[in-house]
């Protein structure tokens, strides 16, 4: 089956790190992607991985691990703005035609407070 | 123009009425998504359509209707929907439906109330 896990709800201080973690199970693993989505609003792309190891763009760094089937997105020197949802989404790599369907989780609500 | 656009943003519709939802892209791309949106969870695919052909769908019912007239745009028609329904409707297009790195560009959505 599929399943994504990913905590509901975080809260940290405006300046500090935070770690988002995303554990999933998937039959056909093709591609791990973080999108960040405002209240009300779509959801835009932050990062992508599918070989193991840290890909990092300015302040946001993702990671992810095959074996363990496990993901995180760190976002550094956090503002107010980075206040969201962050949803952790994996391609698998289905039997209809090669096409690749994306799943997502839950999403996880960031509050920054000053 | 790297953006997805929809219309309307809100749309307020009865049950016994038909409204269609439009998305428009202009990047070129050959494939296209309908998401579902229910508050406080993850869009869930509806429609896939690829080189603008039908090539998924998610068990959908059929008072969602969906049509693809070229490959920039693409129409959600609606008809006789539930109180249920109401959501945000969310389209996306990608580069090539089958590439491993296929980021998807989501557009703005709309926001679907039934009454």
């Amino acid at each position: 089956g599929q399943n994504i896990d990913q905590p509901t709800e975080m809260t940290a201080t405006e300046g500090a790190i935070v770690q988002i973690n995303c554990t999933y199970q998937t039959s056909g693993f093709n591609g791990l992607f973080w999108y960040q989505q405002h209240a009300g609003e779509a959801p835009t792309f932050l990062s992508y991985n599918v070989l193991d190891g840290l890909e990092e763009k300015g302040r946001f760094s993702s990671f992810l691990s095959r074996s363990k089937g496990y993901s995180y997105l760190l976002l550094k020197e956090l503002q107010m703005k980075d206040s969201a949802s962050y949803l952790c989404a994996v391609r698998d790599q289905g039997a209809r035609g090669g096409y690749n369907k994306l799943i997502f989780g839950a999403g996880t609500r960031l509050a920054v407070h000053p | 123009d790297t953006e997805v656009t929809q219309t309307p943003k809100h749309l307020v519709m009865g049950m016994t009425n038909k409204k269609s939802l439009k998305c428009e892209q202009h990047m070129g791309h050959r494939a296209m998504y309908w998401y579902k949106q229910k508050a406080k969870k993850p869009p869930e695919l509806m429609f896939v359509y690829s080189y603008e052909k039908l090539s998924i769908n998610e068990s959908v019912p059929s008072r969602f209707s969906p049509e693809c007239p070229n490959s920039s745009l693409l129409n959600l028609h609606l008809h006789a929907l539930q109180p249920e329904d109401s959501a945000l409707y969310l389209c996306a297009s990608s580069q090539e439906p089958g590439l491993a790195y296929n980021e998807q560009f989501f557009g703005p959505g709309t926001r679907l109330t039934v009454l």
